[in-house]
């Protein structure tokens, strides 16, 4: 079946350290991949999307490409922020022609920045 | 504009109760997925609605779990004889459509308790 696989937490680095979050995922067809973020006390935000094979997704300094042949959508910051301390979920949906479904969610990774 | 909406914010019911928890989406959003997020764990898929049409409850757990969205709207799940591994963020999503380019739009959750 279809499922997301991500590293476990808690990730704990220090402010401008480099951040990867793994990611590997089972799917049949051609999944579109995503990033969410989930701040404390907030509701799930998306962070990036990729939709197609070698597409790299990009928001607030963050990047992941979807990458078929590792079946991989690691999630990376170069220099992350006090500000940047939530849980990440990765996510895919099946796709259906141009239509997608639910989405599949990983277990989550908590990310503490400390300063 | 608005995002999705959900009440109450907070729920405890006495384990064998019924509870029915409210979704208002995004105005003119055709589809709405409902998702359950464990303590620790990534947000599992319930059901989905296309307007009015429950298109796939797949994912409910149990025969005491019932979603409706009767004029296409809002939508309500409604859990009957509330047992404790019913306790859990049930969060509520809407989208544009089913497009692949579409993103679900997240509300904050219902936290239910069952005690």
């Amino acid at each position: 079946g279809n499922s997301v696989t991500q590293m476990e937490g808690p990730v704990t680095l220090s402010e401008e350290a480099f951040l990867t979050i793994n990611c590997t995922y089972t799917a049949t067809g051609y999944p579109s991949l995503f990033w969410y973020v989930q701040y404390p006390g907030e509701g799930l935000q998306l962070l990036l999307k990729a939709t197609k094979a070698d597409d790299k997704g990009s928001n607030k300094g963050f990047e992941a490409t979807y990458r078929k042949e590792t079946t991989s959508f690691h999630l990376e910051k170069g220099s992350v922020q006090v500000s940047d301390s939530a849980v990440y979920f990765c996510a895919l949906t099946r796709n259906y022609g141009g239509s997608q479904g639910n989405l599949i969610f990983g277990k989550g990774t908590k990310l503490s920045v400390k300063p | 504009g608005a995002g999705v909406s959900q009440s109450p914010r907070y729920k405890v019911a006495k384990r064998g109760q019924d509870v029915a928890l409210r979704c208002d989406p995004i105005s003119g959003h055709v589809s709405l997925f409902w998702y359950q997020q464990a303590l620790g764990q990534g947000p599992e898929f319930l059901t989905y609605f296309q307007n009015e049409a429950q298109l796939d409850k797949s994912g409910l757990p149990s025969d005491r779990f019932f979603a409706e969205r009767p004029e296409g709207s809002v939508s309500t799940l409604k859990i009957q004889r509330t047992q404790q591994e019913d306790s859990a963020v049930y969060l509520c999503a809407s989208s544009l459509g089913q497009l692949r380019n579409y993103e679900q739009y997240f509300g904050p959750g219902t936290r239910l308790t069952v005690t």
